[in-house]
């Protein structure tokens, strides 16, 4: 069964600091990957992806990607209260497989 | 708004009641997916399709479940005769073409509480 894998957290971090995230996935013929948003009650959204090996920066947001570990991360650069949210690492095998999401808050 | 849009946006049914489900796709977007969220759980995917047909339905549960795209009108869901256990959010997503896959856009999910 091809699985994504993220902790639940919380992840708590105080406002200006930087926050990690971070997700592995069973599936190594895995070539696309994807970090949604998903605030309480709501709904999921995009906010970043990345195809090849290293970092992808935009914004305060980086994605970090490692094939050969089958390691996927997000950095939030001073993270901001509005930051708090559950994240969703997210995988095409086939279809999108989503991890269960690490909810992180931000202290003001 | 041409976002995508589901309704209802919150839906009360006892069990062994059918529930159906619509979900209009954002303009130019010809591929539906239909997510399924329980509390405390991840998105898991239940059936793709494209206007007409279905492409991947290996998430959808083999019995009572059931969707469809004709070629005009929204999406939809149903669940026949629902069980406390179907009290989920379900979110559909739309892309514009397959190798979109991943660059997915939701509606805000239809919540269905079976009595």
């Amino acid at each position: 069964q091809k699985e994504v894998e993220q902790n639940s957290g919380p992840l708590s971090v105080p406002e200006g600091a930087i926050a990690s995230l971070n997700c592995t996935y069973s599936d190594r013929g895995s070539q696309s990957f994807f970090w949604y948003r998903q605030y309480s009650g709501k709904s999921p959204e995009l906010i970043m992806f990345i195809y090849s090996n290293g970092d992808k920066e935009d914004g305060r947001f980086t994605a970090q990607l490692n094939k050969a570990s089958q390691y996927v991360s997000l950095l939030i650069r001073d993270s901001q209260p509005s930051d708090s949210a559950t994240y969703l690492c997210a995988v095409v095998s086939g279809t999108l497989t989503f991890g269960k999401g690490t909810m992180l808050l931000v202290s003001p | 708004n041409a976002g995508v849009m589901q309704n209802p946006r919150h839906l009360v049914r006892r069990r062994g009641q059918e529930a159906r489900l619509r979900c209009s796709p954002m303009k130019g977007h010809s591929h539906v997916y239909w997510y399924r969220q329980l509390p405390e759980e991840g998105l898991k995917f239940m059936v793709y399709l494209q206007k007409e047909n279905i492409i991947d339905e290996s998430g959808m549960p083999k019995e009572r479940f059931s969707a469809e795209f004709p070629k005009e009108g929204p999406s939809i869901l149903r669940i026949q005769q629902v069980v406390r256990g179907d009290s989920a959010a379900y979110f559909c997503a739309s892309s514009p073409n397959q190798d979109s896959t991943g660059e997915l856009f939701f509606g805000e999910g239809s919540r269905l509480t079976v009595l």
